[in-house]
């Protein structure tokens, strides 16, 4: 079992479509969480960290269920710039460092 | 303020063949952690140099090695490639190596024939 699971996609939506992606993680050790945004084939940049008591910017809200281990990245009122593979990301400890594990990415086109 | 710059931008090879990718921090940045990301996946973590040492090191085989310079710069070599070896080489630089944010570069897209 992946570490850190995404459904694929490939999610195609309306504009101003809400959309919603999940992503579990097996290790329970992990600490610090959050979601990447990837351009076709360009490097991946942070969207934004995943906080226990949820938080939002702007149309994006994120959640995280420690107890079922799983995140989410709600977004609302889809432009047409949402388009990319947004890709979770799990953070632990290991040793004096952090452990960061990507999942495969959930591919998102928004249709005008 | 530079960012992480990697370098060359692409790059083909022949099975056997080594090669060596470059990659500078972001300015005030002292670690470097490389991945590999194959197509339709997301980026798995190579290795991490800190201080010139690899510091923590992912399920990679010993064909892969690194190095890090005193400025911070670092190099990822790959030997004896495969035809598997074929991805997008991501460099990502952070201060320190508990730090989470990670900025990377726009990688090195690396073919092998």
């Amino acid at each position: 079992r992946k570490e850190v699971e995404q459904d694929p996609g490939p999610f195609n939506v309306p504009e101003g479509a809400t959309v919603a992606f999940n992503c579990t993680y097996s290790n329970s050790a992990s600490q610090s969480f959050f979601w990447y945004r990837q351009d076709c084939r360009k490097e991946p940049k942070l969207l934004m960290s995943v906080y226990s008591s949820g938080n939002e910017d702007g149309r994006f809200t994120a959640q995280l269920n420690r107890a079922s281990q799983y995140i989410s990245l709600l977004i609302r009122d889809s432009k047409l710039s949402d388009s990319a593979t947004y890709l979770c990301v799990v953070s632990r400890r290991s040793g004096s460092a952090r452990q960061l594990t990507f999942g495969s990415g959930t591919q998102l086109t928004v249709l005008p | 303020d530079a960012g992480v710059t990697q370098s060359p931008t692409h790059l083909i090879k022949t099975r056997g063949q080594q090669v060596t990718l470059r990659c500078s921090p972001k300015s005030g940045h002292d670690t470097v952690s490389w991945y590999q990301q194959a197509l339709g996946q997301g980026p798995q973590f190579i290795f991490q140099y800190y201080e010139e040492e690899e510091r923590q090191r992912g399920n990679f085989p010993d064909r892969f090695s690194g190095h890090q310079f005193p400025n911070y710069s670092s190099e990822l070599n790959v030997n004896a490639l495969l035809l598997g070896d074929s991805a997008l080489y991501l460099c990502a630089s952070t201060r320190g190596v508990a730090a989470e944010k990670l900025f990377f570069g726009s990688g090195t897209q690396l073919s092998v024939l």
